[in-house]
């Protein structure tokens, strides 16, 4: 079993839905949770990162931990074709080392 | 300035070159890391830096050489690669070494590395 689950999608939604994605984890130890964005052939840009339980939000993207049952979450609201990439969850117990998951490939139809 | 830049964008090499990858950032960051990405894969740790010293090294080949000659430098020298190891290669960067609050790393956009 994988440290971090991230289903690779393709994900296809209509622009202006909302869009979820997920990660679950088995490593209870983790506390810092992040989201990278990917588009083709760049670097991964970071979107979100929170500490611990809880929600946190940021314009159209709102990220939610939930440590007792071992899943995050990224909503984007009003999506746009402009948010369409590879979503890649991130997390770590506090070391330098970060576990990503495998990434979601999401694309948003005009 | 919020930026890790990467030379070169791209890299093609025989089996028998040499090569050496560049990566800076300007805002104090003084952990470092370097990450290989194959195609449709998550980025895997290779190698951390911190306070220019080699941290962790992820038991990559030795024909993977990094060097970190100040805190706003990082190399990493290539030499006898196989063609498995065309791959991105990124870097990235934190504030201080181990994690806390606020303490993200920040992605380079990479040098996608063919080996003939």
């Amino acid at each position: 079993q994988k440290e971090v689950e991230q289903d690779p999608g393709p994900l296809s939604v209509p622009e202006g839905a909302i869009v979820s994605l997920n990660c679950t984890y088995s490593n209870s130890a983790f506390q810092y949770f992040m989201w990278y964005r990917q588009y083709s052939r760049k670097g991964p840009e970071l979107l979100m990162y929170t500490y611990s339980s809880g929600n946190k939000e940021d314009g159209r993207f709102t990220a939610q931990v939930d440590k007792s049952s071992k899943y995050i979450s990224l909503f984007i609201r009003d999506s746009q074709p402009s948010d369409s990439a590879t979503y890649l969850c991130a997390m770590t117990w506090g070391a330098q080392k970060l576990v990503f998951g495998q990434g979601t490939r999401l694309t948003i139809n005009p | 300035d919020t930026e890790v830049t990467q030379t070169p964008k791209h890299l093609v090499m025989g089996m028998t070159n040499k090569k050496s990858l560049k990566c800076e950032q300007h805002m104090g960051h003084r952990a470092m890391y370097w990450y290989k990405q194959k195609a449709k894969k998550p980025p895997e740790l290779m190698f951390v830096y911190s306070y220019e010293k080699l941290s962790i090294n992820e038991s990559v080949p030795s024909r993977f050489s990094p060097e970190c000659p100040n805190s706003s430098l990082l190399n990493l020298h290539l030499h006898a690669l196989q063609p498995e190891d065309s791959a991105l290669y990124l870097c990235a960067s934190s504030q201080t070494p181990g994690l806390a609050v606020n303490n993200e790393q920040f992605f380079g956009p990479g040098t996608r590395l063919t080996v003939l």
